[in-house]
């Protein structure tokens, strides 16, 4: 059975430049995550979906993130415009709501 | 908001010595996890225990959510075991600093 499934799984862009990250979360959970990694500030929620509906983006950093899903198999988040302190390993994870997550392989984006 | 810490931040272990990690929170929870990072960056799920005790091989877990403490043991540890754990609360998780344990042959 697959896992959550991430893409690119390296990304290297330059400043200014937008990002789209994509995840597909395992298949009947029903709610997805997007966590953000950095030696600075370790691992941190950015945003979570239940059922497709954004239920609490507080973590995003600015309006330059943005995250979709459309469909209970697809979501996105997307830097626009990106800068170097963007640089990060970016989780997708998904779960039935409540319970255990289970985290994709994550993508480390580079901005230079 | 509510505070995760985890200790001791580094551990280096001889290949066959048992350790015990440590997660302290400092509100009430239902949701507890504890993940292992291996080396390549993987996040790799060990136990789901918001209370009561589990076994999988040489690893158990016991959390006391009265207490708001959990303790991951790792018995008979081997060069595999290496990697950062990390204990995570509630619905959003909310990681601790994680713990570093290094292996030793």
């Amino acid at each position: 059975d697959a896992g959550v499934i991430q893409s690119p799984r390296h990304e290297v862009t330059e400043m200014g430049q937008e990002v789209t990250l994509r995840c597909k979360p395992i298949s009947g959970h029903n709610s997805l995550f997007w966590y953000r990694q950095t030696m600075m500030r370790g691992l941190e929620l950015l945003i979570y979906f239940n059922n497709n509906v954004p239920i609490d983006d507080s973590g995003m950093p600015e309006d330059r993130f943005s995250a979709k899903m459309p469909n209970a198999s697809f979501s996105t988040l997307k830097i626009q415009p990106s800068e170097p302190r963007d640089s990060a390993v970016y989780f997708c994870a998904s779960s039935l709501v409540g319970i255990e997550q289970y985290f994709g392989p994550g993508t480390r984006l580079t901005v230079t | 908001g509510i505070q995760v810490e985890q200790s001791p931040p580094d551990l280096i272990l001889q290949e066959g010595a048992n350790s015990t990690l440590r997660c302290n929170f400092s509100d009430s929870v239902n949701n507890l996890q504890w993940f292992h990072q291996n080396p390549w960056g993987q996040l790799i799920n060990l136990f789901y225990i918001p209370s009561g005790t589990k076994q999988n091989g040489r690893l158990s877990a016991t959390t006391v959510a009265t207490e708001r403490y959990s303790l991951l043991y790792i018995s008979s540890s081997q060069t595999t075991d290496s990697g950062v754990y990390f204990c995570a609360v509630r619905g959003k998780l909310i990681f601790g600093q994680g713990t570093e344990l290094s292996v030793k042959p």
